[in-house]
């Protein structure tokens, strides 16, 4: 009964590969989210989908390229992987209006490249 | 852009006592909401309590409280009696209510220690 899932939790892969995180949600909202963590915990926004459509692109490099085939589908695949990729990926979601306003986050994907 | 900032990177609370961590943020603009997470070694973002901006009553959430100060543009975190599962990365957020709303703005991040 998981509100935002994400798979998978863990990943190592070598440079070079290609590689896709897919997350789900099941609560019924308008926006989606890709987040990367890094190894000092700082959290960066990087893209956003409202409706299946992009709505931020913060300056991610274009090996990222992340697809909304529904709205509560936002999956993220990356092209030759890089060492400096290695990071915990956060899906998120979120309502547009309302009470409930906060992001809902999946429970991270550590992408390792080895 | 909105920022947000949270200047103490660690922190150190003996189990029991009381700990407040420290938020400000930077807009210039005036209906917003911002957020307090909390993130165990489990590394799940959970939600600690949320605070509308045009609200001037301060949220509360069982043993935790914020102190929001608007005008300041400041918003701390109170944690009251605390316990061990209390130890975690506790982060500050903004998020619009109008406009780009589609963004969450989060701090650097608080690391919590919880000495028995």
């Amino acid at each position: 009964d998981t509100a935002v899932s994400q798979t998978p939790k863990y990943l190592v892969t070598q440079m070079g590969n290609d590689k896709s995180i897919k997350c789900e949600q099941n609560l019924g909202h308008d926006t989606m989210y890709w987040y990367k963590q890094d190894s000092k915990k700082f959290l960066k926004i990087m893209f956003s989908y409202n409706n299946k459509e992009l709505i931020i692109n913060e300056t991610v490099p274009n090996r990222f390229s992340p697809k909304s085939p529904d709205k509560a589908h936002l999956n993220l695949h990356i092209n030759s992987l890089e060492l400096g990729d290695s990071a915990v990926y956060f899906c998120a979601s979120s309502q547009d209006y309302g009470v409930n306003t906060e992001a809902f986050f999946g429970q991270g994907t550590r992408l390792t490249v080895v | 852009a909105q920022t947000v900032t949270q200047s103490q990177p660690e922190m150190s609370v003996q189990e029991a006592e009381t700990v407040t961590l420290s938020c400000t943020y930077d807009t210039s603009e005036s209906d917003y909401y911002l957020f307090w997470y909390k993130q165990p070694p489990s590394r799940q973002m959970i939600l600690v309590i949320r605070q509308e901006a045009y609200k001037q009553q301060n949220a509360t959430e069982n043993r935790f409280s914020v102190n929001f100060q608007k005008a300041a543009k400041s918003f701390s975190l109170k944690i009251s009696d605390s316990q061990l599962g209390d130890a975690a990365m506790y982060f500050c957020a903004y998020r619009s209510r109008r406009g780009n709303f589609n963004k969450f703005y989060f701090g650097s991040g608080t690391k919590l220690n919880v000495k028995p």
